[in-house]
């Protein structure tokens, strides 16, 4: 199957920082990547979607101003959390379908861990 | 939008039992429902997946059934190690737009 990267796996910032998380699609290309948020036994819920070369679709509720996402290339993503607070730790996953693959599947990045402090 | 639900959220069996986890879904345009595996501290692993226009389908000690009419999907573990213990999430997606709906979650322990 197809590979998803996440760096950094775990951040522990100060409140009001800024975080970057990066997510990779290792050996395919992702016109499309999937942002989701997961809090401590809770499901992942969809943040927003990040299209490639172009403005990201945030779901209900999610600020784009306060979590920045850029697509740049066809095997990066970003997600940026703008002067974070401790409201904002939690585990952040991404995903990415493969077209190169004759599947719908979703393919998920280990996460990354961000503890605001 | 798709909203999904999923029981039980907790399911404690013994190794060599059977395990059942049952999901429903809202959204008759969904057509792909896959099912994942996460560990502690890790993203989510595909474990089997079933498409809209398939009944039933099986791969080694999993299975999945899907219900259309009732809307409901459930996955079914059987033969349990204690390897299996996981949380378990379906989801429910429509694969014209993309986005996939995710289940709360069921935390499965296989006792020894």
């Amino acid at each position: 199957g197809a590979v998803v990267s996440q760096h950094p796996s775990w951040v522990i910032c100060k409140s009001g920082t800024s975080v970057k998380i990066e997510c990779r699609s290792l050996d395919f290309q992702a016109t499309t990547m999937f942002w989701y948020r997961q809090f401590p036994k809770q499901s992942l819920m969809l943040m927003a979607t990040s299209n490639e070369g172009s403005k990201a679709t945030y779901e209900q509720g999610v600020e784009k101003d306060k979590f920045l996402i850029n697509h740049a290339s066809l095997t990066l993503s970003t997600l940026t959390v703008t002067s974070a607070h401790p409201e904002d730790s939690s585990f952040y996953i991404c995903s990415a379908p493969s077209v190169r693959f004759v599947s719908d599947e979703q393919f998920f990045g280990p996460g990354t861990r961000l503890t605001v402090l | 939008g798709e909203n999904v639900e999923q029981h039980p959220s907790t399911l404690s069996v013994q190794e060599g039992d059977s395990a059942v986890i049952k999901c429903t879904y809202s959204d008759s345009a969904s057509n792909y429902f896959p099912w994942y595996k996460q560990e502690l501290g890790k993203g989510p692993q595909l474990i089997i997946d079933i498409r809209s226009n398939v009944g039933e389908k099986k791969d080694q000690r999993i299975a999945v059934t899907l219900n259309k009419t009732a809307k409901h999907f459930s996955l079914h573990i059987t033969e349990t190690q204690p390897e299996d213990s996981a949380v378990y999430f379906c989801a429910a997606a429509n694969t014209n737009a993309g986005k996939s709906t995710f289940g709360d979650g069921t935390t499965l322990t296989v006792k020894p």
